[in-house]
């Protein structure tokens, strides 16, 4: 069975600061998501990793994937007030389509 | 990118009601639908997934009864909540998948659902 964790479930920072969060999950998958949530609200898709070694960037978010360790990150850097959310993981189950989620991290970012 | 719609985004209903809500994948057909829940303050779960013209597969603990999946055509899913309960509130988000499960997954704008 498929489980993902993340951690830190919970994330306090301070403006422009950096921190990374982390998820792993337990067994092959060569898809990985990041989502971000606002209260209230549904998921806005981040980033798509589907291969070993995969890094992207977009603004102060980077989010890699190491395949052999199960392993993604999810780097902020110099956060700002506007990063303030929860922050998903999903892997993908098999051929099936579907997501696993973790838990989520709920940051919080401090002037 | 793709639009799913989902209506109503809000709904309050009284206990022993039934409930349906409607996603759309607007610009995009979908072969598969998936309906995720998510109760506050906690992660998705996947609660079952609807091929076109095909019966849904629910995942283990889903009451397949309560949660009637409609996957009439491709670009349309419903989900009805019959007889709803108060530990029914929740939010309930469809994912219609485009294309080949490698790419993008969409997720519609989520429907709360609220039980008195």
């Amino acid at each position: 069975e498929l489980k993902v964790e993340q951690n830190p479930l919970f994330l306090s920072m301070q403006e422009g600061k950096n921190y990374t969060i982390y998820c792993n999950y337990s067994t092959t998958s060569d898809r990985l998501y990041w989502y971000r949530q606002d209260p209230g609200k549904s998921l806005e898709s981040l980033f798509v990793l589907l291969s070993n070694g995969a890094v992207k960037q977009e603004g102060r978010l980077m989010a890699s994937l190491d395949t052999k360790a199960r392993l993604s990150t999810l780097h902020i850097t110099a956060a700002v007030h506007d990063l303030s959310a929860t922050y998903f993981c999903a892997v993908g189950r098999g051929s099936q389509g579907n997501l696993i989620f973790g838990k989520g991290t709920k940051l919080s970012v401090k002037p | 990118g793709a639009v799913v719609s989902q209506h109503p985004s809000w709904v309050i209903c009284k206990s022993g009601t039934s409930v349906k809500i409607e996603c759309r994948s607007l610009d995009f057909q979908a072969t598969t639908m998936f309906w995720y829940r998510q109760f506050p303050k906690q992660s998705l779960m996947l609660m079952a997934t609807s091929n076109e013209g095909s019966k849904a597969t629910y995942e283990q603990g889903v009451e397949k009864d309560k949660f009637l999946i409609n996957h009439a055509s491709l670009t349309l899913s419903t989900l009805t909540v019959t007889s709803a309960h108060p530990e029914d509130s929740s939010f309930y988000i469809c994912s219609p998948q485009k294309g080949l499960a490698y790419n993008e997954q969409f997720f519609g704008p989520g429907t709360r659902l609220t039980v008195l």
